[in-house]
């Protein structure tokens, strides 16, 4: 079953703009992962925030965790068009097994130059 | 460095067919996991092995398909026989786990898979 959605499903912004992702998810977690997927590519690790972290940054990724809310974004600031692709959040929930993470469907962003 | 490594890359077979999904995870880490991805299911977690043993197959679709890891570093997953709704692209991914999920996992490019 899905854990993580993401919205919205689709995101179409200019150069330079920021993008902003959200992700809901259900149970309780240990840690929320955001990957990037390149078209015809495999998911690449982009950032992971524990349950005790609020706001984690890298680079022009700002990821920001709400346990009571539930949720998560991740903000994209001066996108390029090289960031094109899309995006999952990904929680490993704290009941059931250990390195299993459930991944939401991904939100499509395109930047457009 | 090289990274997770699928063969083949596409398959394209008729119903009925034999098919095998090959997969080399980054050497040294310890947690391999095979995903399906489609357009409507997203992307599910099939199976996955720490240490070379099978921990959780509770994703796996039938007892047409199987996966094993014979060492540390190959893996296969069969799907015999194939049916056209098995159509999907396959990822393997491959972690060193230490503890609950806290590592990143690091995927190959995936093999599409079409069944005719």
């Amino acid at each position: 079953s899905q854990q993580g959605e993401e919205d919205p499903q689709a995101l179409s912004i200019q150069e330079g703009e920021n993008a902003t992702m959200n992700c809901s998810y259900k149970t309780s977690i240990n840690n929320l992962q955001w990957y990037r997927q390149n078209s015809g590519r495999g998911l690449v690790h982009l950032i992971l925030i524990r349950s005790n972290e609020r706001e984690k940054h890298s680079g022009r990724l700002r990821v920001t965790l709400d346990t009571s809310k539930k949720s998560s974004s991740l903000l994209i600031t001066a996108s390029r068009a090289a960031d094109t692709a899309s995006y999952f959040c990904a929680t490993d929930g704290t009941q059931g097994g250990s390195e299993k993470l459930v991944f939401g469907k991904g939100t499509k962003l395109t930047v457009n130059p | 460095d090289a990274g997770v490594i699928q063969s083949p890359r596409h398959e394209v077979t008729e119903m009925g067919q034999e098919v095998t999904l090959r997969c080399k995870p980054i050497s040294g880490h310890n947690s391999l996991f095979w995903y399906r991805q489609t357009m409507m299911r997203g992307l599910e977690l099939l199976i996955y092995f720490n240490n070379n043993v099978p921990i959780d197959d509770s994703g796996m679709p039938e007892d047409r398909f199987s996966a094993k890891m014979p060492n540390a570093s190959f893996s296969t997953l069969k799907i015999q026989p194939s049916e056209p709704r098995d159509s999907a692209v396959y990822f393997c991914a491959s972690s060193f786990e230490v503890g609950r999920g806290y590592q990143p996992q690091h995927f190959g490019d995936g093999t599409r898979l079409s069944i005719l």
